[in-house]
């Protein structure tokens, strides 16, 4: 039962544009989180924003939250080549696991 | 620093083999996942648990089972492999205080011959 959607499923940019990633879901989460994930490797937790936020930064990423439209879209802003990943949003309901979306592959280049 | 360790990288196994993958976490985590990742269809959650003793199925748990003995490790076991389960099999843990933030490990690539 995926919950988040990402789009684009993939995105090419070069280095120093920004890259944004929309995630949408369907029923209300107490939390919504993006992961990232090198090619081959485990998931990592980048930022996690709350239900009640609307906006939150952690050095170039920002990540918004529209509860109305169930959506959140994921900002990084000045890309570099070692941004070259999958993005993963994830929302969380107490009671249950998480549910990650299908993630986007950013690919920066050069 | 959090760290949640896998047992293998790589796995090859043949159909009908019982296979083991362990995973351990030094995190003093309550809850604890088992995933799959396949091309095209993101993360699916086999099972997860709780506590001790304790699993909840997850989306796809059929032809897996689960153990968790001891609060730090977390094994899924596949009863009698079949190629359809060839896949990436992540592991993760987290705190329910720290607002379910989820930790991995570096996966295991399986392959079933």
């Amino acid at each position: 039962s995926q919950q988040g959607e990402e789009d684009p499923q993939a995105l090419s940019i070069q280095e120093g544009e920004n890259a944004t990633m929309n995630c949408s879901y369907k029923t209300s989460i107490n939390n919504l989180q993006w992961y990232r994930q090198n090619s081959g490797r485990g998931l990592v937790h980048l930022i996690l924003i709350r239900s009640n936020e609307r906006e939150k930064h952690s050095g170039r990423l920002r990540v918004t939250l529209d509860t109305s439209k169930k959506s959140s879209s994921l900002l990084i802003t000045a890309s570099r080549a070692a941004d070259t990943a999958s993005y993963f949003c994830a929302t969380f309901q107490a009671g249950t696991a998480l549910i990650f979306g299908k993630g986007t592959t950013l690919s920066v280049s050069s | 620093d959090v760290k949640v360790t896998q047992s293998s990288r790589y796995l090859v196994k043949r159909t009908g083999e019982k296979v083991f993958l362990e995973c351990v976490q030094d995190m003093d985590h309550e809850n604890m996942f088992w995933y799959r990742q396949d091309p095209g269809l993101g993360l699916r959650l086999i099972y997860f648990s709780y506590d001790v003793k304790m699993k909840e199925k997850g989306d796809i748990p059929e032809g897996y089972s689960v153990s968790r003995e001891k609060k730090e490790r977390f094994s899924l076991i596949l009863e009698s492999a079949s190629t359809n389960q060839t896949s990436m099999y992540l592991c993760a843990s987290s705190l329910f205080a720290q607002e379910n933030i989820q930790y991995f490990g570096a996966g295991t690539r399986l392959s079933v011959l």
